[in-house]
């Protein structure tokens, strides 16, 4: 399974846009890229998902460059509730795949 | 709405005792979790089973076991429990991704074990 790298921890404040990066050097070919959310006390939510190029949903964006050896997680504008900590999965698509979680990247958002 | 059910959001047990955490999911997913959190190290994978009676260990399987008897449950089990098995203890199920269907794990509330 690819190991990936986050930073520890961002801070931002409301309005701003975050980009949280995430490297995976050695994603395979069949790896899909999936970042969770999650609040204090509570389990990981699903944000987004993707392979190549540039995804966007009603809530995040993920942009992956062409050689996939990284991809980032922009939150437009966010606000105090965007608080949490992020985390973000390589494995392959298909059944057998562990879901394994680093250490996540914790955002907090200021006033 | 999926549905990923514990069967206890705190429990406390004694060392030495043999605890059941149960798990059950509604939507018919092959995937399913046990993870343990821990203040500052996110996420450890226990056990991912992918299929009734088909178990995989994870990153931390010393000290458990876990059960699939039936496609719907999966149960974690703490043979004798010791204080370092204190933690939030979360459940997850996940699908076989496929046409029209992304691969994405859902959660449980958690079960806050306390071993004293």
């Amino acid at each position: 399974l690819a190991k990936t790298t986050q930073p520890i921890s961002m801070d931002s404040y409301e309005g701003q846009e975050v980009n949280i990066t995430c490297s995976h050097n050695n994603i395979a070919t069949n790896d899909y890229i999936t970042w969770y959310q999650q609040f204090p006390s509570q389990g990981p939510r699903f944000i987004i998902q993707g392979y190549k190029t540039k995804v966007t949903n009603e809530v995040a964006s993920l942009f992956i460059p062409a050689d996939r050896k990284s991809s980032t997680l922009s939150l437009p504008r966010v606000s105090l509730s965007d608080t949490a900590v992020y985390y973000c999965l390589v494995g392959p698509w298909g059944g057998y795949n562990k879901l394994i979680f680093g250490a996540g990247t914790r955002l907090a958002v200021h006033p | 709405d999926v549905k990923v059910t514990q069967s206890s959001r705190y429990l406390v047990k004694r060392t030495g005792e043999k605890v059941f955490l149960e798990c059950v999911q509604d939507m018919d997913h092959e995937n399913m979790f046990w993870y343990r959190q821990d203040p500052g190290l996110g996420l450890r994978l226990i056990y991912f089973s992918y299929d009734v009676k088909m178990k995989e260990k994870g990153d931390i399987p010393e000290g458990y076991s876990v059960s699939r008897e039936k496609k719907e449950r999966f149960s974690l089990i703490l043979e004798s429990a010791s204080t370092n098995q204190t933690s939030m203890y979360l459940c997850a199920s996940s699908p076989v991704p496929g046409q029209g269907t992304r691969a994405e794990a859902f959660f449980g509330q958690g079960t806050r074990l306390t071993v004293v």
